[in-house]
């Protein structure tokens, strides 16, 4: 089944405390790209990778990392997670050209 | 300026029509889509068009588009409990095809 797989789905961690969130796609995608969702904010691009170790900033990148070494593996670093970080993540994969994004489950991070 | 705006909450009864809509401000935007987010889940691409399309029907949905006023409608005939979600329009632009602006959110909710 074509789809992108997060892990985990739910997260507590303690601030500070570095955690990573992989990503995963089984299509062949060239795009990928990491979203966190607030109530009230909506969907927010963090980073995003055109290709294998094509990584750009998004709208809010601060306070994260990524990387980009094989294709369909796009993992999210917090190197030292702070409260402000807890949110809905999303991780998401498409093709070049047209099409839009697929988007994995989520990550629901609390950071205490 | 990129801004996607949409009212954040519409009630209907089962078996009317639902018609979500959306403002944008970029000219430039090449695509626009309108993706679903069911409770606990990620975004699934419901649909998208093209900017210089006027109309787009999938099934029960049909999408309306008037670039000249930079407005986007999803239309859901025959609504069902199903069709409970968060409705989110989205756009892509010229040259920006690696970016997404989402709008808030439409939550639907529907009423026996």
């Amino acid at each position: 089944e074509a789809q992108v797989t997060q892990n985990p789905r739910y997260l507590i961690t303690v601030t500070g405390k570095k955690l990573t969130v992989t990503c995963s796609q089984n299509m062949n995608h060239e795009y990928m790209s990491w979203y966190r969702q607030d109530p009230g904010l909506g969907l927010r691009q963090i980073y995003y990778s055109m290709n294998v170790e094509v990584t750009d900033k998004g709208d809010v990148p601060e306070g994260y990392k990524v990387s980009r070494k094989e294709k369909r593996n796009f993992p999210l670093i917090l190197e030292s997670p702070s409260p402000n970080q807890t949110s809905l993540y999303f991780c998401a994969s498409r093709p070049t050209g047209v099409a839009g994004y697929t988007f994995g489950s989520g990550t629901r991070l609390t950071v205490v | 300026g990129e801004d996607v705006e949409q009212s954040l909450f519409l009630s209907v009864r089962e078996g009317d029509s639902s018609v979500i809509n959306c403002t944008y401000t970029d000219s430039s935007s090449t695509y626009l889509y309108w993706y679903k987010q069911e409770p606990g889940a990620g975004l699934q691409l419901l649909t998208y068009i093209f900017s210089n399309m006027d109309m787009k029907q999938d099934q029960r949905l049909t999408v309306l588009l008037n670039k000249k006023d930079k407005h986007l409608s999803l239309r859901i005939a025959d609504t069902q409990t199903g069709d409970s979600a968060i409705y989110f329009c989205a756009e892509t632009q010229k040259d920006r095809d690696d970016k997404i602006i989402f709008g808030k959110g439409t939550r639907l909710h529907i009423l026996p």
